[in-house]
């Protein structure tokens, strides 16, 4: 148990279906991340919220749309996506700053078809 | 942008093996982190840091600021060990955003 849990685990989409990935940590924490994770490419950063703001978003098509209701949940949200959004999705959350270390989700695998 | 390398891509060990991964960085940081990536995808912590060295259990990290380089080690290696080794820096002038490296695939075998 990582403290960080990320639903579903596994979720197969067709380009014109619209679903949302969820992710919910209940360490006090009050900065939570989406992380992108392509085959054999490091870990990318999607989008930060920090104490329920956005504070990055890393040039991420507008096909993906996150949503922070409060400092525990996350959301990302598809719609339309493409074949190569097939990837790992990866939420993680911290104290904040980059001293902090980063608690992860499970991840989420997503296939598009 | 910080930019990370990692050697070696691959790793494969026999159990009982001591074991180094390298991690190399091109601008001065913080701190550095160590993850631990298993086949599920989970992603855990092991280490952050930002000068000389950390233990725990098994694992040691070393860090070198003035090399701008740091080291995981692992002792006594055995087939749960195997992962992906992830190390990670915080860019430049953005200390809330990582830079990661491509990751060491370790195996361990019996």
């Amino acid at each position: 148990e990582t403290g960080v849990t990320q639903t579903p685990r596994h979720l197969v989409m067709g380009m014109t279906n619209k679903k949302s990935l969820k992710c919910e940590q209940h360490l006090g924490h009050n900065a939570m991340y989406w992380y992108k994770q392509s085959a054999k490419k490091p870990l990318e950063l999607m989008f930060v919220y920090s104490l329920e703001e956005r504070v990055e978003n890393n040039s991420v098509p507008s096909r993906f749309s996150p949503e922070c209701p409060n400092s525990s949940h996350l959301f990302l949200h598809l719609h339309t996506l493409q074949p190569e959004d097939s990837a790992l999705y990866l939420c993680a959350s911290s104290s904040g700053g980059g001293g902090s270390p980063l608690h992860f989700g499970n991840g989420t695998r997503l296939t598009v078809t | 942008k910080n930019e990370v390398e990692q050697s070696p891509q691959n790793l494969t060990a026999q159990e009982g093996e001591f074991i180094t991964i390298n991690c190399s960085y091109s601008v001065g940081i913080s701190a550095l982190h160590w993850l631990q990536q298993h086949p599920g995808g989970g992603i855990v912590s092991l280490f952050m840091l930002s000068s000389g060295k950390k233990k725990h259990g098994r694992l040691i990290a070393t860090i070198n600021i003035q090399e701008k380089h740091s080291s995981l080690h692992i002792t006594a290696s055995h087939p749960r060990d195997s992962a992906v080794y992830i190390c990670a820096v915080p860019n430049t002038g953005t200390a809330s955003k990582l830079t990661f490296g491509t990751g060491t695939r370790l195996q361990v075998t019996l």
